[in-house]
């Protein structure tokens, strides 16, 4: 299967700070990312999908200006969560799809897990 | 109505039972269906893709019924280390929806 990776896995913040999130397809070029967040126990929300070269598509009830997304290549697309709260605080996964010969499978990067204090 | 539904569970297996897990999903368009598995705080993982011929892997089954819009995951002979929570997913145009994940506690 596809590689997909994710940096940092674990970040811990102050309250107002932004954090950026990588995710990167390592084998192959991912025409799709998407970014979701998982809360504990709960399944997973996707927040927006991001196709190279064009804006996000963001699900409806997320802030495209909170959790800006850029997608700049085939192989990376970038979350930032713009001046973070507890709130925020959360598991987010990016994953990617486009793996020629799949059947539109989703590869899954390890994770972020962000702490706003 | 949700996109995708799944009984949350837990499933409590004794090691070596065949178990069973059903998802139900809405959108009659649907054009391909997953199984994940997720572990304890952990990222999904394939698990397996669901065609409508049905398909199989070791001791994993996997039937899709379009006409009455479910799919299943059959897992025989469990072991310890199927304990884990399983996604259905459904792929509406480049759409994933999640279900809620079935957990299944395997134990000795």
């Amino acid at each position: 299967g596809a590689v997909v990776s994710q940096h940092p896995s674990r970040v811990i913040c102050k309250s107002g700070t932004s954090v950026k999130i990588e995710c990167r397809s390592l084998d192959f070029q991912a025409t799709t990312m998407f970014w979701y967040r998982q809360f504990p126990k709960k399944s997973l929300m996707l927040m927006a999908t991001s196709n190279e070269g064009s804006k996000a598509t963001y699900e409806q009830g997320v802030e495209k200006d909170k959790f800006l997304i850029n997608h700049a290549s085939l192989t990376l697309s970038t979350l930032t969560v713009t001046s973070a709260h507890p709130e925020d605080s959360s598991f987010y996964i990016c994953s990617a799809s486009g793996l020629a010969g799949t059947n539109n499978e989703q590869f899954f990067g390890p994770g972020t897990r962000l702490t706003v204090l | 109505r949700k996109e995708v539904e799944q009984d949350p569970g837990p499933f409590n297996v004794p090691e070596g039972a065949t178990v069973a897990f059903n998802c139900t999903y809405s959108n009659s368009a649907s054009q391909s269906f997953f199984w994940y598995r997720q572990d304890c705080r952990k990222e999904p993982k394939l698990l397996m893709s669901v065609y409508s011929s049905g398909n199989e892997d070791g001791r994993f089954t996997a039937q899709l019924n379009r006409a009455s819009q479910y799919i299943s995951l059959l897992i025989r002979d469990s072991k310890l280390s199927d304990s884990a929570t399983y996604l259905c997913v459904v792929n509406n145009f480049n759409k994933f929806y999640f279900g809620s994940g079935t957990k299944l506690n395997v134990k000795p």
